[in-house]
């Protein structure tokens, strides 16, 4: 089983929207989640750190559940701009140099 | 203030060639790393430095070495090419206070797309 999980999409919804994507890890002494985009044929770019209590940016929430081992990515109000590779980020306890990347899950948004 | 810069963007190997994938980065981070993306497998870790003459392995270390001489630089070497190491390699730098360079947005460089004939 891989270590960080995420289904592979494609996501396709229309503008407007709301979409949300989970990502599942395996060790449960991880300790530390964020979500980065990454266009086609780009670098990867950080979206979100992700917080125990939850947290927003905008269009975005991300939640971590501890206890059934996931985070998720909410995006309301999807714009075209959007469309891209989202990769989920995790950090085990004492291995705060060794980041563990999901295969990321794709959106398309459409008109 | 270029970021994160790699060269070269495109590279083309024959089975058995070595060659050198350059990184740098001007943010005077500490730490640097090497990735690898393949279709389906995500990034994965290939070395990491917390700082000028210090490297150690990641996830998938064989086939490649790395060197810091220099808190801007951090190249990659393919020792002798496969067509496995056919992939796309990113190269990403960040902070590092207190060793916690995984808490630290990484910076990306433009990666360099290998294919090994």
């Amino acid at each position: 089983r891989k270590e960080v999980e995420q289904d592979p999409g494609p996501f396709n919804v229309p503008e407007g929207a709301t979409v949300a994507f989970n990502c599942t890890y395996s060790n449960s002494a991880s300790q530390s989640f964020f979500w980065y985009r990454q266009d086609c044929r780009k670098e990867p770019k950080l979206l979100m750190s992700v917080y125990s209590s939850g947290n927003e940016d905008g269009r975005f929430t991300a939640q971590l559940n501890r206890a059934s081992q996931y985070i998720s990515l909410l995006i309301r109000d999807s714009k075209l701009s959007d469309s891209a590779t989202y990769l989920c980020v995790v950090i085990r306890s004492g291995t705060a140099s060794k980041l563990t990347f999901g295969t990321g899950t794709r959106l398309q948004v459409t008109l | 203030n270029a970021g994160v810069t790699q060269t070269p963007k495109f590279q083309v190997l024959k089975t058995g060639q070595s060659m050198t994938l350059q990184c740098a980065q001007d943010m005077n981070h500490e730490y640097m790393s090497w990735y690898r993306q393949d279709p389906g497998m995500g990034l994965r870790l290939i070395h990491y430095s917390v700082g000028a003459g210090i490297t150690d392995q990641g996830e998938v270390p064989n086939g490649y070495n790395v060197s810091r001489s220099t808190t801007e630089d951090f190249p990659l070497r393919l020792l002798s090419a496969a067509p496995s190491q056919t992939s796309v390699y990113f190269c990403a730098s960040s902070y590092s206070l207190g060793g916690l360079a995984g808490y630290y947005e990484q910076y990306f460089g433009p990666g360099t797309r290998l294919t090994v004939t």
